[in-house]
Formats: C-alpha cells, sequence, structure tokens
C-alpha cells in the first residue's frame, strides 16, 4: 500500500557532523512537510512545500538547517553543522495538495547529536 | 492566535470506558480540525476530522464534537480498548488553500484492561 518512506530511521551522529535526511512522499503527492518532534515543543512544522517550490520554511533555523526537493519523489532535510539540541525525532509527511488538507506521516528519523 | 490548545496531557481510563480529549483554538480562519493518532516509534496517523459547518462527526468509536461559538471541538472514543492506548493530537488548518497544520501539543491515553 502506499506510505511515506523515510531514511535513515535512526541516525546517531557526533556534534558538528552534516546529517542528511531523506524523505520519498507517496506517489502522486504533490505537497511535503517537514516535521520535528520533541517532548518539549511537540510536532513543530520546520518547511513545506507545494509542487517542489518551497512555500514555507520560516519553522526552519536557517543557519544550519535547509531543505529541498531535487525531484518530485525525493525530499531532502539537512543539518550542517549539527548540534545536541538538534536531537529529536523528524517526520515527513505528504499530501495530495490542491486543497486536500489531509497529511500522511512517514516513520520518522531518530536523530541523536552527541 | 495560531495556537491550539489541547487538554489533558494526559489520560488514563478503564477498558470500555469513554476518554474525552479537548481542544481550543482562537483564531476564527481555521476550518478544518483533525485528529491524529501515534503509536510509539511510529509516526501520527490521520483518523478522523471535522469542518466547521457540522457538530459532530463519527466514525467507528470515534467522535468528534464541534462548538464553533466557544471555539472548541472534541474527541471521543466510545467502548475504549487496550489497543487504543496511543497519544492523540488535535490540529487545525486555516481556510484559504494552505494545506498547513498547527498541532496540540498532544495527549498520551492509556487504557488499561
Amino acid at each position: 500500500d502506499a506510505r511515506v518512506t523515510q531514511t535513515p530511521r535512526h541516525k546517531v551522529t557526533e556534534m558538528g557532523q552534516e546529517v542528511t535526511m531523506r524523505c520519498q512522499p507517496i506517489l502522486g503527492h504533490n505537497t511535503v512537510f517537514w516535521y520535528r518532534q520533541t517532548m518539549m515543543q511537540g510536532l513543530e512544522l520546520l518547511a513545506y512545500f507545494r509542487n517542489r517550490a518551497p512555500l514555507d520554511d520560516s519553522g526552519m533555523p536557517k543557519d544550519r538547517f535547509s531543505a529541498e526537493m531535487p525531484d518530485a519523489t525525493l525530499a531532502t532535510l539537512k543539518i550542517q553543522p549539527s548540534e545536541p539540541r538538534d536531537s529529536a525525532v523528524y517526520f515527513c509527511a505528504s499530501g495530495l495538495g490542491r486543497g486536500a488538507r489531509e497529511q500522511y506521516f512517514g516513520p520518522g528519523t531518530r536523530l541523536t547529536v552527541t | 492566535q495560531q495556537q491550539v490548545k489541547q487538554s489533558p496531557q494526559s489520560l488514563i481510563v478503564q477498558k470500555g470506558g469513554i476518554p474525552i480529549i479537548n481542544c481550543a483554538y482562537e483564531n476564527t480562519a481555521f476550518d478544518y480540525f483533525p485528529w491524529y493518532q501515534q503509536f510509539p516509534g511510529k509516526g501520527p496517523a490521520l483518523l478522523i476530522a471535522i469542518r466547521p459547518d457540522v457538530s459532530e462527526k463519527k466514525e467507528g468509536r470515534f467522535t468528534i464534537s464541534f462548538n464553533k461559538s466557544a471555539k472548541q471541538f472534541s474527541l471521543h472514543i466510545m467502548d475504549s480498548q487496550p489497543g487504543d492506548s496511543a497519544t492523540y493530537f488535535c490540529a487545525a488548518s486555516l481556510m484559504g488553500g494552505s494545506e498547513k497544520l498547527v498541532f496540540g501539543k498532544g495527549t498520551k491515553l492509556t487504557v488499561n484492561p
């Protein structure tokens, strides 16, 4: 069945290293969202794409985070350099767009920065 | 004004009980209110959603009640089961074509056997 996939599922890295997380949205979905989930802040929207174009990245620390969609089947979230406070679960979600509000989440990438 | 306030933070009920989770919002431009269910180690999954032109929506054992004048909505789980133990998030979305969701902080539900 159609689902959002994310890789890697777990990542442990040292402070200062670059981290790249990947997401494959559901085929045919034209909106992609990146969220960060922590106990303290809950689910925070980091970035939002429609038809591969970034619409909103106001939730993302600009100095170290970047999000792109090289093609319709791949979204990436990069952190460079990573810091311990970036430790969280990062979720990608996709939606049909065109006014459809339902979002379908992937299983997440659990990032630990030591 | 962009916030959605969710309560309680945690909830414990016995099997067969009817847990109720509440959410409140300020922005009257919100026009779509979904609930998501999240199991440990999984991503949130859409459970049920409502638009403000109806006061109630049922899907199986899950019901959303919506009070537009009070700017509140709630999730009721009938005949709750241990398998319903999860974290539940309410959310809201603005009218006008944006698909962005604003999420509540979540409620951890435990249903004891």
